[in-house]
């Protein structure tokens, strides 16, 4: 099993839709989370942090279950500039943070 | 803009030889991580260097090394280049010691190996 998965998708949504992606990770001890977003032949760019009580940034909102080892991210009325990859992040602890990511879900918003 | 910058951004090489790519990370990080990316999947850990040791190592062969120097800038050596190491080379840099230590990536270095 990977340490992090995520549906590669493509999701192909409409302007103005809801679309809520989910990423599951495999070791308990890991301590921190974070969605990144990634445009074509670009690097990857933080879009924000995941808090143990969620958060939200504008039109987008980020959830942790500690519980079943998944986080989300929830982006509401979608725009076409949303499209993207957007990676799901997990610092596995134990002496040095180690960013891993998942392989990415891609996100088509169309007119 | 990250402050995170690679060098070169894009290289062609020839298998069997020898590269080595550059990271400045941004000010007042001490921790830079080097990551492999092929098209169509997520970032692959390659190592992580913490105040010029190495700090952890992912599933990759002897041939992939690395320094981090004294201002914390690094360097990603790779010998006798392989086909399958044609890829983006992407290079973190955070703060290792903070309660979320968020990784701010260059722009990358893009190798094909031909």
């Amino acid at each position: 099993r990977k340490e992090v998965e995520q549906d590669p998708g493509p999701f192909n949504v409409p302007e103005g839709a809801t679309v809520a992606f989910n990423c599951t990770y495999s070791n308990s001890a890991s301590q921190s989370f974070f969605w990144y977003r990634q445009d074509c032949r670009k690097e990857p760019k933080l879009l924000m942090s995941v808090y143990s009580s969620g958060n939200e940034d504008g039109r987008f909102t980020a959830q942790l279950n500690r519980a079943s080892q998944y986080i989300s991210l929830l982006i509401r009325d979608s725009k076409l500039s949303d499209s993207a990859t957007y990676l799901c992040v997990v610092n596995v602890a134990g002496g040095s943070y180690i960013p891993t990511f998942g392989r990415g879900t891609s996100l088509i918003v169309h007119p | 803009e990250t402050g995170v910058t690679q060098s070169p951004t894009h290289l062609i090489k020839t298998r069997g030889q020898q590269v080595t790519l550059r990271c400045s990370s941004q000010s007042g990080h001490n921790t830079v991580s080097w990551y492999q990316q092929a098209l169509g999947q997520g970032p692959q850990f390659i190592f992580q260097y913490y105040r010029e040791e190495e700090n952890g190592r992912g599933n990759f062969p002897p041939r992939f090394s690395g320094l981090q120097f004294p201002n914390y800038s690094s360097e990603l050596n790779v010998n006798a280049l392989e086909l399958d190491d044609s890829a983006l080379y992407l290079c973190a840099s955070s703060l290792l010691g903070q309660d979320l230590p968020e990784a701010f990536f260059g722009q990358g270095t893009r190798l094909t190996v031909v």
